[in-house]
């Protein structure tokens, strides 16, 4: 089954703690996004990625950080810096920076 | 600076009535623009993109460079067109999107 998955679904933690939210694709994609969607804001870009090994901040990227040491795969780490953690996160991959985005189902993250 | 706008964030109609969701977009370039919607419990998806001018699902959205304008149309709407609905621009060479709030379309029967 072919796509973009993003694990898990539900994410709890508590206040302090680091997460890492993993995404995960087979699409043979060159470019990958992380959005934060929170209601009445709409989509805010976190961090993309062109290509492996590189990456650029977005509009929001204080607080997380990215690795993209693989092609299929763009784990984003929410730190203890970032101040209000608690959100859904989405993913998105493109074969490159001018085609159409595909976006995972999402990780709502909840810091208690 | 680089932005997108949709007015509205409920829009309610009746089935069967027209439909316009509202998008501006603020960009000094040559904009390229994007409908996304999402259906309840299902991924965010591409509708409609200006650069291909076709018709998704009977809707249509209209490239307007002089209002600044990229609003999503259907002259009959349906009880399934019930979802969350994005305007997105592309960021340039970077690829990325900006993307609108959103208007959550509600179709009444």
């Amino acid at each position: 089954d072919g796509g973009i998955t993003q694990s898990p679904k539900y994410l709890f933690r508590k206040e302090g703690q680091n997460v890492t939210l993993s995404c995960e694709q087979n699409l043979n994609h060159d470019a990958m996004y992380w959005y934060r969607q929170d209601p009445g804001q709409g989509l805010r870009l976190i961090y993309y990625s062109q290509i492996v090994n590189d990456f650029q901040k977005g509009d929001i990227a204080e607080g997380y950080s990215v690795s993209r040491e693989k092609k299929e795969s763009f784990p984003l780490t929410v730190t203890s810096a970032q101040k209000n953690p608690t959100a859904f996160y989405l993913c998105a991959s493109s074969l490159n920076s001018n085609t159409e985005a595909f976006f995972g189902q999402g990780t709502r993250l909840t810091v208690v | 600076a680089q932005r997108v706008t949709q007015p509205e964030k409920l829009l309610s109609v009746f089935k069967g009535a027209p439909v316009e969701l509202k998008c501006n977009y603020s960009y000094s370039g040559s904009p390229e623009l994007f409908w996304y919607v999402q259906y309840s419990r299902q991924r965010l998806q591409l509708l409609l993109r200006h650069i291909s001018r076709e018709s998704i699902k009977g809707f249509t959205a209209d490239l307007n460079k002089g209002e600044t304008s990229f609003h999503l149309k259907k002259p009959f709407a349906q009880e399934e067109d019930s979802a969350m609905y994005y305007c997105a621009l592309r960021r340039g060479s970077q690829g990325n999107l900006i993307f609108g709030k959103g208007t959550k379309l509600s179709v009444k029967p």
